[in-house]
């Protein structure tokens, strides 16, 4: 599976947007773009996922780039509840029976 | 539905002693996996299984055995505990469609803290 590259720490003020960004300059082209996250304490939670199109859905969006080589996760407004480790996984959905997790990017929200 | 449990949620163990963590699903997911979380890591997976009767080694399976007798079970076996097992313990399952193959997130479980001593 191809690797994904993430900032380690971000911050954002509250009812603010966030955008997290993910680098996987090595994306193939059967490679869907995953995105969880972890709240403290808790075990990891679907956020969204993406192909070519940018997606929206009740938590976020995900941004891609054309080149599909980044992407982008968006918090419209973030809260206090936002503040958790963000995870970006590529998964090759023809032979993708794993998921790597990476060490992702912790965000802080201030209030 | 319950979704994906753990049990226990906290074990210590000493140094040599074994033990076997159980996770559970209702949701009827062909796939489970065990991930193990050290301080300040992402997951890492040990085990996985893409069905009743199979299993699979991940990134770190060594000193770690698994069993999937049951599709709903999926148990993660330490023969001889040793401290650098010490680690929380995430458990995780996920459907499989043929037809939406993109559509396979996974579900996680709340996770089983190990102390090893």
């Amino acid at each position: 599976d191809a690797k994904t590259t993430q900032p380690n720490s971000m911050e954002s003020n509250e009812e603010e947007p966030v955008h997290l960004p993910c680098n996987h300059s090595t994306i193939s082209g059967t490679d869907y773009i995953h995105w969880y996250r972890q709240l403290p304490s808790q075990g990891p939670e679907y956020v969204i996922h993406g192909l070519t199109s940018n997606v929206n859905n009740r938590m976020a969006s995900l941004a891609i780039a054309e080149d599909r080589k980044s992407s982008t996760l968006i918090l419209h407004r973030a809260t206090l509840r936002d503040a958790a480790v963000y995870y970006c996984i590529l998964r090759d959905v023809l032979t993708g029976n794993q998921f790597y997790f990476g060490t992702g990017t912790s965000l802080t929200v201030i209030p | 539905n319950a979704g994906v449990t753990q049990t226990p949620k906290f074990r210590v163990l000493k140094t040599g002693q074994s033990m076997t963590l159980l996770c559970a699903q209702d949701m009827n997911h062909e796939y489970m996996y065990w991930y193990r979380q050290d301080p300040g890591m992402g997951l890492r997976l040990i085990h996985y299984s893409v069905g009743e009767g199979t299993t699979a080694k991940g990134e770190v399976p060594d000193g770690y055995n698994v069993s999937r007798l049951k599709k709903q079970n999926f148990l993660l076996g330490l023969e001889s505990a040793a401290p650098s097992q010490t680690s929380v313990y995430f458990c995780a399952s996920r459907p499989r469609l043929p037809t939406r193959p993109h559509q396979e997130t996974q579900y996680f479980g709340p996770g089983t803290r190990l102390l090893v001593l």
